[in-house]
């Protein structure tokens, strides 16, 4: 089956400054790749989604790339905020697992003021 | 529209007891899944559901079973619950449909703690 692995598992940043958040998946057949977000005892909320026919996707301080033949994506959150401090964890699926999604085991951002 | 929702949010059990925790869907999702979250380990499948009166196995299903009688409730239960199985377990449904690649939208979970 399908294995996630992401890093840092803890990352601190001054506020104002990038963040970068790394996952790497097994299975070449995987074609889709969301990333959530979930606050401290707060259910976790997809932030952004990529899917395999393109390279990257930007939603205001939010992008992630994907390298498909490396097998890799990434996660990038510039100009930082407080509001930023959370647990993110990358995930991968794809058609035939029927949503069934592989998760990383998560990254702990920390903004520091 | 609610949205996920779970009950109860919070529970205490002996070991060897059983229960049964909750998940309702009011968008029309079709697939529903159950997820366990421990520390360090990410979230992990242990059950999940396509559509009215199915159900399938995830990564993690031992010691857990579940029900889709109603197309907007997916339950799991715990027969005899272990101190192992003490997590938070969050619950997830999509639109689903053939091919689907389709966001999970989660509910609020629920802690369980099994001593």
């Amino acid at each position: 089956g399908e294995n996630v692995e992401q890093h840092p598992s803890t990352l601190s940043v001054q506020e104002g400054d990038s963040a970068v958040i790394k996952c790497t998946y097994s299975d070449s057949a995987s074609n889709y790749f969301p990333w959530y977000k979930q606050e401290l005892g707060k259910r976790p909320q997809l932030i952004i989604d990529i899917r395999s026919n393109v390279g990257e996707k930007k939603d205001q301080r939010i992008a992630v790339t994907l390298n498909k033949t490396a097998k890799h994506f990434s996660l990038h959150i510039t100009e930082t905020q407080p509001e930023d401090s959370a647990v993110y964890f990358c995930a991968a699926s794809y058609t035939g697992w029927i949503g069934k999604l592989t998760f990383g085991t998560g990254t702990r951002l920390t903004i520091i003021p | 529209n609610a949205g996920v929702t779970q009950t109860p949010k919070f529970r205490v059990l002996k070991t060897g007891q059983s229960m049964t925790l909750l998940c309702a869907q009011d968008m029309n999702h079709e697939y529903m899944y159950w997820y366990r979250q421990d520390p360090g380990m990410g979230l992990r499948l242990i059950h999940y559901s396509v559509g009215e009166g199915t159900t399938a196995k995830g990564e993690v299903p031992d010691g857990y079973n579940v029900s889709r009688l109603k197309k907007q409730n997916f339950l799991l239960g715990l027969e005899s619950a272990a101190p192992s199985q003490t997590s938070v377990y969050f619950c997830a449904s999509s639109y689903g449909g053939s091919g689907a690649q389709e966001t999970q939208y989660f509910g609020p979970g629920t802690r369980l703690l099994v001593l």
